[in-house]
Order: structure tokens, then C-alpha cells, then sequence
């Protein structure tokens, strides 16, 4: 049972543009949120997380929204790099220190 | 500050060999966890450990399978009989705790195994 469905699988995105990355999540016990970027080679890397009792979280150019009510959980890239092209992960869990169920993954290609 | 490291990271076996694929945390992390990553797909759990024992195994998907993690720092995820299917990146995580403000998981490269 996939329990993070991630859409979309791939994302082309021109430089300075805004990357959108939607996760929606089936059991509702799950209660912390974060996001992973992953390089070709290398192992993911913590991008930003968010609880479920705020709707939203920024750091820096990267924001989390979040619905509880619909279970689903976005990403936003602001201002969009080609550095930022790497594959990003959804992911939540049940007790922030358990383990982690992960989306599909989408491959973000920004165009110079 | 060193990361997670994982070694070797690259691990071609033949079908029904053993393989052990190793994992040194975070220093100080008392969580650590195994998951293993398919292409094209995202990681899927195996097992983690807080401290010395197994909190969760409920990821491992047979008795082929096996982790340990003796004195509470260094893991080893261990496969008999390997098979073709078994061939993905297993990836290791430590967190610093499982509660409060430091349960992040910081990841490994991965260990690349193929089995052929």
C-alpha cells in the first residue's frame, strides 16, 4: 500500500521560476513532514519539515504548505536554479523519531 | 563535522553469496536506520535501531535479511543468499535522538549493490 503518493513523477521549470511539488498522505497518524533532495550519487538530504499544526513553513526560497483536512502537503521552489535540479522526496512519519514512508520522488530539471 | 558514511560504496556479488554492508553514524547519534532505495523509486524503511537493539524490523523483507548494531555506533546490514532482486542502493541514517527537537534523519551515499 503506497501510504505518500508524490506527484508530479517529473517537472521542467525555467530558471526563476516556481518548482510545485504536491504529496497527499493516507494514514492520518502520520504527523511530521519533511522534504529530501537528492543529488545523482549521493544520499538524500533534509530540506525543510513541517508538523501539522501550522499550515505553512519558510526557509528561504523553499515553503511547505500544508492541509490537513485534504491530507496533503506541497512544496514550493521559489526563484528556481539549475542547481536546484536534483530528484525531491516527500515524506512523513508517525512520531517525528520513526521511521520515514517516502514518496515516488520527482526529477525537477530547471532550464537556464 | 563527518556525516554518515557507509562502506563499500559500490558492492557487486554473485547470486547466493553473502554480503555485509556497513554503516558508521553521526557521532553521538543514538538512532540509526536502514533503508533501501530501488531506481527510479523513493527509499523504503527496513529496520532501525535506538541503541543497541532493534526499535522496528518490521521493514525487512524476509529472513535473508539481517542488521546488527553491537555497541550502539556502527551497523552492519547483513543479506544471505543474495538474489537478483535484491539488487538497490541501501541507504543508513542516524538522528541524534527519536524524540524532541533532534529526531532529523541525516542520510548516508548509500552502498550500490548488484547482484548478478
Amino acid at each position: 500500500q503506497q501510504q505518500v503518493k508524490q506527484s508530479p513523477q517529473s517537472l521542467i521549470v525555467q530558471k526563476g521560476g516556481i518548482s510545485i511539488i504536491n504529496c497527499a498522505y493516507e494514514n492520518t497518524a502520520f504527523d511530521y513532514f519533511p522534504w529530501y533532495q537528492q543529488f545523482p550519487g549521493k544520499g538524500p538530504a533534509l530540506l525543510i519539515a513541517i508538523r501539522p499544526d501550522v499550515s505553512e513553513k519558510k526557509e528561504g526560497r523553499f515553503t511547505i504548505s500544508f492541509n490537513k483536512s485534504a491530507k496533503q502537503f506541497s512544496l514550493h521552489i521559489m526563484d528556481s536554479q539549475p542547481g536546484d535540479s536534483a530528484t525531491y522526496f516527500c515524506a512523513a512519519s508517525r512520531d517525528a523519531g520513526n521511521m520515514l514512508t517516502f514518496g515516488g520522488g520527482t526529477r525537477l530539471m530547471v532550464k537556464p | 563535522g563527518a556525516g554518515v558514511s557507509q562502506t563499500p560504496s559500490n558492492k557487486v556479488t554473485e547470486k547466493g553469496k553473502y554480503v555485509e554492508l556497513r554503516c558508521d553514524p553521526i557521532s553521538g547519534h543514538t538512532a540509526l536506520y536502514w533503508y533501501r532505495q530501488s531506481l527510479g523509486q523513493g527509499p523504503e524503511f527496513l529496520i532501525y535501531f535506538q541503541g543497541t537493539g532493534a526499535a522496528d524490523d518490521s521493514g525487512l523483507p524476509n529472513d535473508r535479511f539481517f542488521a546488527v548494531r553491537p555497541e550502539g555506533s556502527v551497523s552492519t546490514l547483513k543479506i544471505q543468499r543474495t538474489e537478483r532482486g535484491d539488487s538497490a542502493v541501501y541507504l543508513c541514517a542516524s538522528s541524534l535522538s527519536v524524540a524532541g527537537p533532534a529526531y532529523e534523519q541525516y542520510f548516508g551515499p548509500g552502498t550500490r549493490l548488484t547482484v548478478t
